[in-house]
């Protein structure tokens, strides 16, 4: 159980397009949703937090005109990247907790994304 | 500002061996303290966690961590190595909010 899949696991893309990666949980409601990014050879940085229907809450240095986040049921969080360039290539993760068990997140496998 | 330090970037270790991961935190109050595995361009698998009780966690994969609070450190353990266990370990802190604070990471190598 606790299984979080993420849509797309790779993605190429143009500059100035935007780009959506899902995050949902296989079998369970996560009540609140996490996104991160890691550079290569580098640790997690948490971008925002997602609680199912309300507006997220980002990271200090975060512009979530850039990141759009919705989470717009239990099952499923939403990024998108908006206006993609070069540097916003990176390894998008998200990660779920499930309710009564706040203290353990289950993370996704993983986006790659690609700004060409 | 509350954090967690692994100051290795890489360990190796022979197989067969016993293999430890250091980490040490400085958190106000009591630390929520975790450990996770990342594999080549997966998500992180959660290991163990240490939010109260025991100063001895067991988890998964045959992997414990001792919290040594005089030491402020979670050092993660196994006291037989696999080649397998060869990935990116991640000591967390976790804050108010749930929100997750890792450390820096570090490769472990595990040689035939």
């Amino acid at each position: 159980g606790a299984v979080v899949s993420q849509h797309p696991s790779r993605v190429i893309c143009k500059s100035g397009t935007s780009v959506k990666i899902e995050c949902r949980s296989l079998d369970f409601q996560a009540t609140t949703m996490f996104w991160y990014r890691q550079f290569p050879k580098q640790s997690l940085m948490l971008m925002a937090t997602s609680n199912e229907g309300s507006k997220a809450t980002y990271e200090q240095g975060v512009e979530k005109d850039k990141f759009l986040i919705n989470h717009a049921s239990l099952t499923l969080s939403t990024l998108t990247v908006t206006s993609a360039h070069p540097e916003d290539s990176s390894f998008y993760i998200c990660s779920a907790t499930r309710q009564g068990a706040k203290d353990t997140q289950y993370f996704g496998p993983g986006t790659r994304l690609t700004v060409l | 500002a509350q954090s967690v330090a692994q100051p290795e970037d890489q360990v190796n270790v022979a197989e067969g061996n016993p293999l430890t991961v250091k980490c040490t935190y400085s958190v106000s109050g009591n630390p929520y303290l975790f450990w996770y595995v990342q594999y080549p361009n997966r998500g992180l698998q959660f290991l163990l966690k240490y939010i109260t009780g025991d100063n001895l966690v067991k988890g998964s994969y045959g992997f414990e961590a001792e919290f040594n609070k005089s030491q402020t450190s979670f050092h993660l353990k196994k006291p037989s190595a696999l080649v397998s266990d060869s990935a990116l370990y991640f000591c967390a802190h976790m804050e108010y909010g749930n929100k997750l604070v890792f450390g820096a990471g570090t490769i472990l190598r595990v040689k035939s």
